[in-house]
């Protein structure tokens, strides 16, 4: 079984488009984040999500935006696309303990094209 | 701004001969954390390294960790063609909050391992 699953695998979309990825992870993880691995692949967080609260990078442009329907899936929605935003993108999700995180559990990731 | 470096950028070694990789860090740390990405796929979890912690094993691999340094480095022992991959740290650093946490990635290291 997959533990964390990402839809599409591949987008290729025109600049000015809207566009969703989802995510969905069977770990029960409390935890999920978004990053953003650029062609020199750099990994970026661009946001974590629990039930309790949403942490945004703050270099992240507010044309993007999670959400997440419930606590299994946290989606990833952008308005507006722009050039610069063709990467891959990387959903993952972990348990975070009184002791701190765990380990992280990637999805295969999607890769933006931007045209 | 980016936490972790990771030394060298490129490695490139014969089959069965050790692999070592090193990463330094900017700020204190709750755990470190070493992800391997194969091309074109997510990252996989490999070894975690509490703060508190100095030395780890898992299978081939030895993680060492100074926190007076701040630095860590991860080595691969008898390495094999199917270690040919990027390797990444990960600083894991605590937000405020509701116990949220985050990993900050290195720029990696790319390993060839030559059969």
């Amino acid at each position: 079984d997959t533990a964390v699953s990402q839809t599409p695998k591949y987008l290729v979309t025109q600049m000015g488009n809207d566009k969703s990825i989802k995510c969905e992870q069977n770990l029960g993880h409390d935890t999920m984040y978004w990053y953003k691995q650029d062609s020199k692949k750099f990994l970026k967080i661009m946001f974590s999500y629990n039930n309790k609260e949403l942490i945004i990078n703050e270099t992240v442009p507010n044309r993007f935006s999670p959400k997440s329907p419930d606590k299994a899936h946290l989606n990833l929605h952008i308005n507006s696309l722009e050039l610069g935003d063709s990467a891959v993108y990387f959903c993952a999700s972990s348990q975070v303990g009184k002791i701190g995180t765990y380990e992280q559990y990637f999805g295969p990731g999607t890769r933006l094209t931007v045209t | 701004s980016q936490q972790g470096e990771e030394d060298p950028q490129a490695l490139s070694i014969q089959e069965g001969e050790n692999a070592t990789m090193n990463c330094s860090y900017k700020t204190s740390i709750n755990n470190l954390q070493w992800y391997r990405q194969n091309s074109g796929r997510g990252l996989v979890h490999l070894i975690l390294i509490r703060s508190n912690e100095r030395e780890k094993h898992s299978g081939r691999l030895r993680v060492t960790l100074d926190t007076s340094k701040k630095s860590s480095s991860l080595l691969i022992t008898a390495s094999r063609a199917a270690d040919t991959a990027s390797y990444f740290c990960a600083t894991a650093l605590a937000y405020s909050g509701a116990g949220s946490y985050q990993l900050t990635f290195g720029k990696g290291t790319k390993l060839s391992v030559i059969p």
